[in-house]
């Protein structure tokens, strides 16, 4: 399984832009990029996902390397409720929709 | 918005008493997994589950684990003789299609605690 990199921990100010990077240099031709995020005592929650163009939800925007070796998520305006682990996440091809969730970074936001 | 839904939301069991974890994936969905999240770590994937059967499963998952669909609703975990070890948050999750694009959506989770 393709692997990424993420910084342990974050900090961002409340109304901010956050932008959160990923590296994943092995990522291959088919490997999605998925974000996810867990809230304190939640379960993980699906924000946005990707495979060579930027995309943009009503969450979020992921932002993708021209070479897929990385990509970064950017929240626009950080609110104290997205205060979460992000998982930045790679599904294969024949992966099945399985997730391998690393660390993560941990974003704290300061009002 | 469709949500999986989980309980219980916290059991306390005995070390050695069997438990079932129940879930509702969201109705049209056709894939299920449980996750596991031990306090203080990752979340780690136990097992896919499609047409009735385990498609995937983990290291974690022996075989004192157990899944089943007894119905056209549920998806339920059972272990059999519990550790203290496998004191953790389990997460059930379900998807619609098995795609590498698709969403994975989760539920809040059952916490475990074996005494």
């Amino acid at each position: 399984d393709a692997k990424t990199t993420q910084p342990n921990s974050m900090e961002s100010n409340e109304e901010e832009p956050v932008h959160l990077p990923c590296n994943h240099s092995t990522i291959s031709g088919t490997d999605y990029i998925h974000w996810y995020r867990q809230l304190p005592s939640q379960g993980p929650e699906y924000v946005i996902h990707g495979l060579t163009s930027n995309v943009n939800n009503r969450m979020a925007s992921l932002a993708i390397a021209e070479d897929r070796k990385s990509s970064t998520l950017i929240l626009h305006r950080a609110t104290l409720r997205d205060a979460a682990v992000y998982y930045c996440i790679l599904i294969g091809h024949n992966q099945g929709g399985k997730l391998i969730f690393g660390q993560g970074t941990e974003l704290s936001v300061k009002p | 918005e469709p949500e999986v839904t989980q309980t219980p939301s916290h059991q306390v069991t005995q070390m050695g008493q069997e438990v079932i974890l129940r879930c509702v994936p969201i109705s049209n969905h056709l894939y299920f997994y449980w996750y596991r999240q031990i306090l203080g770590q990752k979340v780690e994937f136990l097992v896919s589950f499609y047409n009735n059967e385990i498609s995937e499963k983990s290291e974690i998952f022996d075989d004192q684990f157990s899944v089943e669909r007894p119905d056209g609703s549920n998806f339920t975990l059972k272990i059999r003789s519990t550790k203290l070890e496998d004191s953790a948050m389990y997460f059930c999750a379900s998807t619609h299609l098995r795609a590498t694009g698709n969403t994975i959506y989760f539920g809040e989770g059952s916490w475990l605690t074996v005494v």
